[in-house]
């Protein structure tokens, strides 16, 4: 098992462009969850899907941010357009319902907007 | 609303030492707490959890203790280790459902050699 895979690990881009940040969920698992951590915030949940249909997408800060889930193995999060205070790690997680209640991350993805 | 207050923010134990970090929470509908350990570059990890029908859980030099009435609980680490340095975050959960986690804000801890 891989674990969680995203992509890129880091990721430089100038304010006003189209950023989209990529995720394999660990293979069975039904819950997949996007966090950002900051410093200043710590780690907030922006958005989950259940079976690949978006549950709840209140912490997603603004509507330049987007996210999909086209199928159980795939999950994009897409900012458009960036700005510096979009300067953050993004992970991704992936849970089982059936497995108890502890998450797997991925190893995140590092955004600068410059 | 910070619905799981967790300190210190910071914590330096020497090698050998006893790390100790404390979290409380206010929602009385919490019935599961883990600790996810965070090392540079990583994602969060579960590295242990206590239900509060328990006031202690421990797995090798990692205990948690719990304090139902108070509505805290806290991480011990005995006998610090410097590969033990990382972030640790406390979280608490409502079962059913997602089972989503609020977090704490984390604790960076260093542990000298």
């Amino acid at each position: 098992d891989a674990g969680v895979i995203q992509s890129p690990r880091h990721e430089v881009t100038e304010m006003g462009q189209e950023v989209t940040l990529r995720c394999k969920p660990i293979s069975g698992h039904d819950y997949l969850f996007w966090y950002r951590q900051t410093m200043m915030r710590g780690l907030e949940l922006l958005i989950y899907f259940n079976n690949n249909v978006p549950i709840d997408d209140s912490g997603m800060p603004e509507d330049r941010f987007s996210a999909k889930m086209p199928n159980a193995s795939f999950s994009t999060l897409k900012i458009q357009p960036s700005e510096p205070r979009d300067s953050a790690v993004y992970f991704c997680a992936s849970r089982s319902s059936g497995t108890g209640r502890g998450y797997t991350f991925g190893s995140g993805t590092r955004l600068t907007v410059v | 609303q910070q619905q799981v207050k967790q300190s210190p923010q910071s914590l330096i134990v020497q090698k050998g030492g006893i790390s100790i970090i404390n979290c409380a929470y206010e929602n009385t509908a919490f019935d599961y707490f883990p600790w996810y350990q965070q090392f540079p570059g990583k994602g969060p990890a579960l590295l242990i959890a206590i239900r509060p029908d328990v006031s202690e859980k421990k797995e090798g030099r990692f205990t948690i203790s719990f304090n139902k009435s108070a509505k805290q609980f806290s991480l011990h680490i005995m006998d610090s280790q410097p590969g033990d340095s990382a972030t640790y975050f406390c979280a608490a959960v409502v079962s059913g459902g997602s089972y989503i986690p609020t977090f704490g804000r984390g604790t960076s801890l260093i542990v000298h050699p």
